[in-house]
C-alpha cells in the first residue's frame, strides 16, 4: 500500500520568502511522485513530477522538488514566494505499473503575506 | 496535455435524487478516473472508468451508489445515486493519456451540494 503525509496543513510565508512544503511517502515499490496545485474553485494543475533519473526536478512557476529515497521525502520549494502562489498544494504518489492511480496527501494551504 | 471539461460545474440537489456528471477529454486517453474531494479534505479515488467494461471501484465505493460509464476513449459519466447530504463534495474527473504516461490531468470539478 502507498501513502503520503504532508506536514503542515497551513503554511504562511511573506512575499519574497522561501517556500518549503513538506511531503513524505510510504511505498512498497519504487514510487512515482507528483505535486499538484489547486487554486480556489479550480481543478488540479500538475506542478512537477518525479519518475526516474535526476532526483531534483523543476516544475512550473519556479517550483522544484527533490526526491530523497533515504528520507522517503519529496519536499516542494520555491526560492521567492509570490502573492499568486497562494493556493492548496497536494503531494501524490503512484505505482509504476497498473492503473497508476494517484494517492494524495491531505494538502497544504499556502498563504503569502504582503 | 489533455484538456478536460466537466458538466455541470455545480449543482444543488435534493436528498434522494440522482445527478449524472459528464467528463469530456479533448483527445483519446488510456485511463480515466473519478475522485471525490469532500469539504476541506484531500482527494479520494472513487473508481477507474474502463472503456467498454465495468468500472473498477475502490474500497468503500460501490457501483449501485456511483454507477460509471465510459462508452469511448474521450468520455465518461459518474452518477451519484440516492443522494444524501454526506455526498456534498467536489467530484473530479482525471485522465492519463498513454500507456507509458505518468501524468494525470484533471477537470475543473463539479461542486455538488445536497440539501
Amino acid at each position: 500500500a502507498q501513502s503520503v503525509t504532508q506536514l503542515g496543513s497551513h503554511v504562511s510565508v511573506s512575499e519574497g520568502a522561501l517556500v518549503l512544503l513538506r511531503c513524505n511517502y510510504s511505498s512498497s515499490v519504487p514510487p512515482y511522485l507528483f505535486w499538484y496545485v489547486q487554486y480556489p474553485n479550480q481543478g488540479l494543475q500538475l506542478l512537477l513530477k518525479y519518475t526516474t533519473g535526476a532526483t531534483l526536478v523543476k516544475g512550473i512557476n519556479g517550483f522544484e522538488a527533490e526526491f530523497k529515497k533515504s528520507e522517503t521525502s519529496f519536499h516542494l520549494t520555491k526560492p521567492s514566494a509570490h502573492m499568486s502562489d497562494a493556493a492548496e498544494y497536494f503531494c501524490a504518489v503512484s505505482k509504476d505499473t497498473g492503473r497508476r492511480a494517484l494517492t494524495f496527501g491531505s494538502g497544504t494551504r499556502l498563504q503569502v503575506q504582503p | 496535455s489533455a484538456v478536460i471539461s466537466q458538466k455541470p460545474s455545480r449543482d444543488i440537489c435534493q436528498r434522494g435524487t440522482s445527478l449524472t456528471i459528464q467528463c469530456q477529454v479533448d483527445s483519446q486517453v488510456t485511463m480515466m478516473f473519478w475522485y471525490r474531494q469532500q469539504p476541506g479534505q484531500s482527494l479520494t479515488l472513487i473508481a477507474t472508468a474502463n472503456q467498454g467494461s465495468e468500472a473498477t471501484y475502490e474500497s468503500g465505493f460501490v457501483i449501485d451508489k456511483f454507477p460509471i460509464s465510459r462508452p469511448n476513449l474521450t468520455f465518461s459519466t459518474l452518477t451519484v445515486s440516492n443522494m444524501s447530504p454526506e455526498d456534498s463534495s467536489i467530484y473530479l474527473c482525471s485522465a492519463r493519456q498513454g500507456s507509458l504516461s505518468y501524468e494525470q490531468y484533471f477537470g475543473p470539478g463539479t461542486r455538488l451540494t445536497v440539501t
